[in-house]
């Protein structure tokens, strides 16, 4: 299947840094990737689409300010988690594809202390 | 009404089980159906694909039913290693042309030996 790769695996920052984690297709060209969030036990929860040269959707509850996102190129959109607190505590992960399939990232996984 | 909707379970198992899990979606319109799974901590990762027809992967079988809305996964002979959360998705496609999935909140199987 296409590749995704995302960075980091893991973050560990205290409260009120930002954080900004990388998703990238290796070996596609991807004009929209999505990025979700899940808590622990809970299902994915898309948070906002990525779309390339243009402003992300954000679904509703998700504050744009917080989650800022750019998709400067076909291959790559980052997700900042600016002035993080311990509830921003979650599995953040992005997904893209070439059709109707989509491929995940392989997670980033943000604690704020 | 959420656009997908799927028993979380658990799912305890014995090892030689056969095991069936369903979702239900609500958007008439959609058109691709698809199962992840997703072990713990993990991205998850494409199962199968789900269409009308059916469709069999070994041990694994996916059916679709659009009068009744609801895709289905069926695992035969379970072993230990199919222990995970296991995940449908239906697609949507936005004016943008870009292809997004829904995905259930996830079944968590566990296989007992």
């Amino acid at each position: 299947g296409a590749v995704v790769s995302q960075h980091p695996s893991w973050v560990i920052c205290k409260s009120g840094t930002s954080v900004k984690i990388e998703c990238r297709s290796l070996d596609f060209q991807a004009t929209t990737m999505f990025w979700y969030r899940q808590f622990p036990k809970q299902s994915l929860m898309l948070m906002a689409t990525s779309n390339e040269g243009s402003k992300a959707t954000y679904e509703q509850g998700v504050e744009k300010d917080k989650f800022l996102i750019n998709h400067a190129s076909l291959t790559l959109s980052t997700l900042t988690v600016t002035s993080a607190h311990p509830e921003d505590s979650s599995f953040y992960i992005c997904s893209a594809g070439p059709g109707e399939k989509l491929f995940f990232g392989s997670g980033t996984q943000l604690s704020v202390l | 009404r959420k656009e997908v909707e799927q028993d979380p379970g658990p799912f305890n198992v014995p090892e030689g089980a056969t095991v069936a899990f369903n979702c239900t979606y609500s958007n008439s319109a959609s058109q691709s159906f698809f199962w992840y799974r997703q072990d713990c901590r993990k991205e998850p990762k494409l199962l199968m694909s789900v269409y009308s027809s059916g469709n069999e992967d070994g041990r694994f079988t996916a059916q679709l039913n659009r009068a009744s809305q609801y895709i289905s996964l069926l695992i035969r002979d379970s072993k230990l290693s199919d222990s995970a959360t296991y995940l449908c998705a239906v697609n949507k496609w936005y004016q943008t042309g870009a292809n997004n999935l829904f995905f259930g909140t996830g079944t968590r199987l566990t296989v007992i030996p």
